[in-house]
């Protein structure tokens, strides 16, 4: 059975501050998909980045960067320098290949509350 | 370029009444599913799609009825509304087993009473 945890119900900063949301997940498969959606206050889900099993390089874009280590099966997502935008429930979710991504097991979120 | 389409937005059932919530894609995406999203939760999976006539289940598919006539459009049917299905449901679609984007639709709040 495939699961997603996100241990940190909810994370408080002020603006500027580095933050690491943490994803650790569990899956007997070799190959598989590795997903996280930022879900603002309006409630829709917005990707962010999808990454596969083969590909263990970190990425960054803009001020997010993920890092993927199959080691400790976790897959931390980091957002430098936050701002009051960055205030969502951020979800990190895993799936199997061939499955058109419809299969996703969810971690139960991250609330990121960002002050001035 | 409308993507995936939920309807209705917000609705408002009373136990035992039946509804069905829409969802409609125009990306001629094969694969399609619905989710629902609880608090404290995440999503949890109910019935998905990998085609026109093919459904199957997800986590938790009771109490919940999908049908896939058509390529663009993946109907979830509430047969008989219970409290414990006020949620807010998700659509979902992709292009291929392996490619393309996972588009979301923006959700559908259900209140069952």
């Amino acid at each position: 059975a495939q699961k997603v945890t996100q241990a940190q119900t909810e994370i408080s900063v002020v603006e500027k501050e580095d933050v690491t949301l943490d994803c650790v997940y569990e899956t007997r498969d070799t190959t598989y998909y590795l997903f996280w959606y930022k879900q603002p206050p309006s409630g829709e889900l917005v990707f962010l980045i999808r990454r596969n099993s083969f590909d263990e390089q970190n990425e960054i874009s803009g001020r997010y960067s993920w890092n993927f280590q199959k080691s400790t099966s976790s897959f931390n997502f980091t957002i430098t320098a936050s701002q009051v935008v960055d205030s969502a429930v951020y979800f990190c979710a895993l799936t199997r290949l061939n499955t058109g991504f419809q299969k996703l097991v969810f971690g139960t979120g991250t609330r990121l509350l960002v002050s001035p | 370029n409308a993507g995936v389409t939920q309807t209705p937005k917000f609705q408002v059932l009373k136990t035992g009444q039946s509804m069905t919530l829409q969802c409609a894609q125009d990306m001629n995406h094969e694969y399609m599913s619905w989710y629902r999203q609880d608090p404290g939760m995440g999503l949890r999976l109910i019935h998905y799609s990998v085609g026109a006539g093919i459904t199957d289940q997800g986590e938790v598919p009771n109490g919940y009825n999908v049908s896939r006539s058509t390529t663009e459009d993946f109907p979830l049917r509430l047969l008989s509304a219970a409290p414990s299905q006020t949620s807010v449901y998700f659509c979902a679609s992709t292009e291929g087993p392996n490619t393309g984007e996972l588009f979301f639709g923006e959700g559908s709040r259900l209140t069952v009473l």
